[in-house]
């Protein structure tokens, strides 16, 4: 079973550049949402989705965008990286129940 | 009031200790609580929901506090494999997306 799949692992980023983090899941949720962890914190939301076509903005979502055009994709763009965007980024999905089902992560470093 | 707060421990327990974690939370109109377990490294799961005044799973209870807008997490008999951060998580906004958590307490059992 997939659930909640993340690409890539692992990234290192120069500053200013642009990269979409993948985010796919196999459960026909409708919920979608994406984190970023600091060392030491909590998640923060960055961005979510209640559905294909429709997306909102979390409590942190300045640097990021995100789209929404299947219900098994929920991308994340990061168009001019900076070092606060370093970071370990999750994704997650959720049907009725409010559980969320997380993806395993990406590791991304901005140099 | 911080939105969601956690004691950060470390928690130092031997095998077989009972050991109890609180959290507290600043929306008083949130109606469902969330702990989450994440191992070193790796995604948060699910560990238990709490919908009414609280829950019980084996060895894990989780305990719900409106008039104080506290949640708290008990385990007992602890296990080596329960060394994890544990995280609580409250739904805010009008309808549960926004997702809060916190910043997590360290457990460690250990032999």
């Amino acid at each position: 079973n997939a659930g909640v799949t993340q690409t890539p692992k692992f990234r290192i980023l120069k500053i200013g550049q642009s990269m979409t983090l993948q985010c796919t899941q196999d459960m026909n949720h409708n919920y979608m949402y994406w984190y970023r962890q600091d060392p030491g914190m909590g998640l923060k939301l960055i961005y979510y989705s209640v559905g294909a076509g429709i997306t909102d903005k979390g409590e942190v979502p300045n640097g990021y965008n995100v789209s929404r055009s299947t219900t098994e994709d929920f991308p994340l763009r990061l168009e001019l990286a900076a070092p606060s965007q370093t970071s370990v980024y999750f994704c997650a999905s959720s049907g009725v129940a409010e559980t969320q089902y997380f993806g395993p992560g990406t590791r991304l470093l901005v140099l | 009031r911080k939105e969601v707060e956690q004691d950060p421990g470390p928690f130092n327990v031997p095998e077989g200790a009972t050991v109890a974690f609180n959290c507290t939370y600043s929306n008083s109109a949130s109606q469902s609580f969330f702990w989450y377990r994440q191992d070193c490294r790796k995604e948060p799961k699910l560990l238990m929901s709490v919908y009414s005044s609280g829950n019980e799973d084996g060895r894990f209870t989780a305990q719900l506090n409106r008039a104080s807008q506290y949640i708290s997490l008990l385990i007992r008999d602890s296990k080596l494999s329960d060394s994890a951060t544990y995280l609580c998580v409250v739904p805010y906004g009008y309808n549960n997306n926004d997702m809060r958590f916190g910043a997590g307490t360290r457990l460690t059992v250990k032999p």
